[in-house]
């Protein structure tokens, strides 16, 4: 019931194109999900976060797209580079002051020029 | 501002011997947090502390791994007695202070060690 579950394993798209990255958990006392990019070699990176009261947020070409009803959530990268070529990890945090990342399988994306 | 720092960023031990790391979390942040991530896998929660108390402990294999964070200093993580099932990347996080289900729960990585056991 802690996992979170993170599809697809690998994705290739062209330039400009909008990958999309899904996950899906099952305990409905997460409240917390971030996204973070890693790039080899180094430390994940936060991109962006959302919370069950919303269904979308943007920041730049990252958007996550949550669905609370299906216990889904998504991240797209619009109009994607080269440099967007990483590993991707979707997270989950328990409410309340657990501070412990449940943490996908990640997809590693790569875009080709 | 300096972000999290941690090392050494390559640490190589032998089977049997002891293994610390060392991380410095940003400036300001009171919260600390132990990931390991094997190759080709996810981040695994192991340790969530605070200055002086282990909040969390429940991702730590019961022998031979331990997690401090005094008063003064960096967060420690030691491993004793290595075995080859150690070799990972272990990274760590921090957080600024705060209650959950605010900017507590932003959590910002370091570089990570990667930890070789031979």
């Amino acid at each position: 019931q802690q996992q979170v579950k993170q599809s697809p394993q690998s994705l290739i798209v062209q330039k400009g194109g909008i990958p999309i990255i899904n996950c899906a958990y099952e305990n409905t006392a997460f409240d917390y999900f971030p996204w973070y990019q890693q790039f080899p070699g180094k430390g994940p990176a936060l991109l962006i976060a959302i919370r069950p009261d919303v269904s979308e947020k943007k920041e730049g070409r990252f958007t996550i797209s949550f669905n609370k009803s299906a216990k889904q959530f998504s991240l797209h990268i619009m109009d994607s580079q080269p440099g967007d070529s990483a590993t991707y990890f979707c997270a989950a945090n328990l409410m309340g002051n657990t501070g412990k990342l449940i943490f996908g399988q990640g997809t590693t994306l790569q875009v080709k020029p | 501002n300096a972000g999290v720092m941690q090392n050494p960023r390559h640490l190589v031990r032998r089977r049997g011997q002891e293994a610390r790391l060392r991380c410095s979390p940003m400036k300001g942040h009171s919260h600390v947090y132990w990931y390991r991530q094997l190759p080709e896998e996810g981040l695994k929660f192991m340790v969530y502390l605070q200055k002086e108390n282990i909040i969390d402990e429940s991702g730590m294999p019961k022998e031979r791994f331990s997690a401090e964070f005094p008063k003064e200093g960096p967060s420690i993580l030691r491993i004793q007695q290595v075995v080859r099932g150690d070799s990972a990347a272990y990274f760590c996080a921090s957080s600024p202070p705060g209650l959950a289900g605010g900017l507590r729960d932003e959590q910002f990585f370091g570089p990570g060690t990667r930890l070789t056991v031979l």
